[in-house]
Formats: structure tokens, sequence, C-alpha cells
């Protein structure tokens, strides 16, 4: 139980395009979902928090038209990356947490974003 | 602030020495502790979730204990397979949000 899936695996955009990365909660209803961002060696960097019905809440620092969410049911989240640069090359994880209560995130397994 | 600190960042161990990793935290109300496994390339991945000071769980080679300011991952008689990044993360009281460590990078050699 508690599987979370992403789509894709990995990307490669040219700059100026925009990229969409979803993700998924399979075998549970996931009330709230979390978006992150590791580079090499480093911990995870949370991005924003979405609940499911309403906006999503980004961390300082995070440009929120430049990284849209959108939360669109209990078990599907989607991070657009607009008009990409390469800076925004990086590995995108998002995880997901069940019922009230339940305080575990379960993770994806990532999406490599590279952008040429 | 609330803040975790994990150690050491890197650990070297040969295939059945045992050693343990450690998760510092400072926080002005623990909802709950976290320890993954992160692969290179791949999502972290569930281990434990402790609660309150005492507890301890085990699963396999692997003990996590919590005190009221830190917390330990016992791994016993590793074998390469368990080479890994092992994060820890700090849940606080009125949030799901987590507060990651920076991770130990686990190597056992055979």
């Amino acid at each position: 139980g508690a599987v979370v899936s992403q789509h894709p695996s990995r990307v490669i955009c040219k700059s100026g395009t925009s990229v969409k990365i979803e993700c998924r909660s399979l075998d549970f209803q996931a009330t709230t979902m979390f978006w992150y961002r590791q580079f090499p060696k480093k911990s995870l960097m949370l991005m924003a928090t979405s609940n499911e019905g309403s906006k999503a809440t980004y961390e300082q620092g995070v440009e929120k038209d430049k990284f849209l969410i959108n939360h669109a049911s209990l078990t599907l989240s989607t991070l657009t990356v607009t008009s990409a640069h390469p800076e925004d090359s990086s590995f995108y994880i998002c995880s997901a947490v069940g019922r009230e209560g339940q305080e575990t995130q379960y993770f994806g397994p990532g999406t490599r974003l590279l952008v040429l | 602030e609330d803040q975790v600190t994990q150690s050491p960042e890197a650990l070297r161990l040969q295939e059945g020495e045992s050693s343990s990793l450690n998760c510092s935290y400072t926080v002005s109300g623990l909802r709950g502790l976290f320890w993954y496994r992160q692969d290179p390339g791949k999502g972290p991945e569930f281990l434990f979730t402790l609660y309150s000071a005492g507890e301890e769980k085990e699963k396999e080679r692997l003990k996590a204990t919590l005190t009221k300011k830190e917390s330990f991952l016992h791994i016993t008689a590793p074998k390469p397979e368990d080479s890994a990044t092992y994060l820890c993360a700090v849940q606080t009281s009125g949030t799901y949000k987590y507060i990651f460590g920076t991770g130990t990078r686990l190597k056992v050699l055979a």
C-alpha cells in the first residue's frame, strides 16, 4: 500500500518551453501533496504544499507563477514548470499524505528535468 | 528556529560492521520523526515513524530509537545493499510539513 507514482521519470526540453509533471497516489486518497526539489548530494527542498480543491501554498522564495501547481483530485497533483530555463534543471519529487491523522509522507520516484 | 541535524555526513563500513546514524532536532513541538532511505536517482523510501521518547522500531537490520533531543538509526551487520542515503525528517505540531536533515550517505563495502 501507499504507492505514489510520477510521470514522466525524466524529461529533456528546450529553454522557454513548459513542462508538466504528474504525481498520483495509486492506492489511497491524498488529502495533501507536497512538491520538492533536490540538488545533487543535497537534501530535499520543499517548494509547495497542495490540498485538493484549493490553491497551493508556496515556500518563501519559490515563484508561484513559475511553478504552477494544480491538485485537481484526491489522487492527482500536477507541477508545471513554465518557460523553463537551464537553472530549472533539477530532480523534482512529490509526496502524498493520506487520511486526516495519517502523518507519514509517501514519496514518488522523482522526475529528472534537464533544460537545454 | 526549528532545526534538524544529521551526523555523520558520510560513513563507510565494512560488511558486518554495525554502527549508528544520528539525527538531532530542536523543534517547538514534535508531531513525529521519520526515517527514509534514498537510493541515487530515486525518491525516498519510507522506513520508520516515531512519535514519542522511548519509542523503538525495527525492520530487518535496522532499528530506530527516539529521545527528546535525538533519534538514532542503528544498523546491525550491514550488507552492501544497505548502501544508500538515510534521511531524517521531523514534523512539528499543527502541520504536515517536514523539516529534513541533510542526510547520511552510507557505503557498505563487501
